[in-house]
């Protein structure tokens, strides 16, 4: 298996944009998604293939993606937003799946 | 609208065995993967596996693949009569005390529907 490296934490004050990040060798050819829990519900999904948004997720998550690196950008952080981040990929062969530790975001 | 509905809570003594199970609805059952998630107390998601129905109309079997981190301590599988999924342990132990996520893998191979959880708490 393979690791999804993301930072523990982030903080942002209201208002201000958040950038949260997670890297592997394999998201040079495999995609990433994006998924924000919040305490007691299920997972989300919030960003698929890199940068693509669902229907009915704001505007103002976007994901982008640089050689090992991928990027969740929350444009306007609201209070709402303080949760669990997860970014998920797949290994270079496309088999199997992982997760990243997860990133909590705090709205100051 | 789809939709996955997981069975409730469960308490299991050690060594006790146990099968829950995800159904769901408002979509074509047997043509979408579904997953199942480890989320143990204060920690992170952990894939387990998945299970491809099979659909009879595209000639696709059915297919189960697990992560190695899980393979020969869990089983999947499906029934497509019933739209569900399941996910069994034949011996619980303490560790395996935490929620477990069902999730459709729909669009671009993400999980975009999950079901609610299902708590699962091994205690002697």
């Amino acid at each position: 298996s393979y690791e999804l490296t993301q930072s523990p934490s982030v903080s942002v004050s209201p208002g201000q944009t958040a950038r949260i990040t997670c890297s592997a060798d394999a998201l040079t050819t495999q995609y990433a998604y994006w998924y924000r829990q919040t305490p007691g519900q299920a997972p989300v999904l919030l960003i698929y293939q890199d940068t693509e948004r669902p229907s009915g997720i704001p505007e103002r998550f976007s994901g982008s993606s640089s050689g090992t690196t991928v990027t969740l950008t929350i444009s306007g952080v609201q209070a709402e937003d303080e949760a669990d981040y997860y970014c998920q990929s797949a290994d270079s062969s496309g088999t199997y799946v992982e997760f990243g530790g997860g990133t909590k975001l705090t709205v100051l | 609208e789809v939709r996955l509905v997981q069975s409730g809570a469960e308490v299991k003594k050690p060594g006790e065995s146990l099968k829950i199970s995800c159904k769901g609805s408002g979509y074509t059952f047997p043509s979408y993967w579904v997953g199942w998630v480890r989320q143990m107390p204060g920690k992170g998601l952990e894939w387990m596996g998945f299970i491809y129905p099979g659909d009879s109309e595209t000639r696709f079997e059915s297919d189960v693949r697990y992560s190695p981190s899980f393979q020969g301590q869990v089983t999947i599988s499906a029934d497509k009569s019933i739209n569900t999924a399941f996910l069994q342990w034949s011996s619980l132990k303490a560790s395996d005390t935490a929620i477990y996520y069902c999730a459709r893998r729909g669009i671009a191979a993400a999980f975009d529907s999950w079901g609610q959880g299902t708590l699962v708490t091994v205690s002697s």
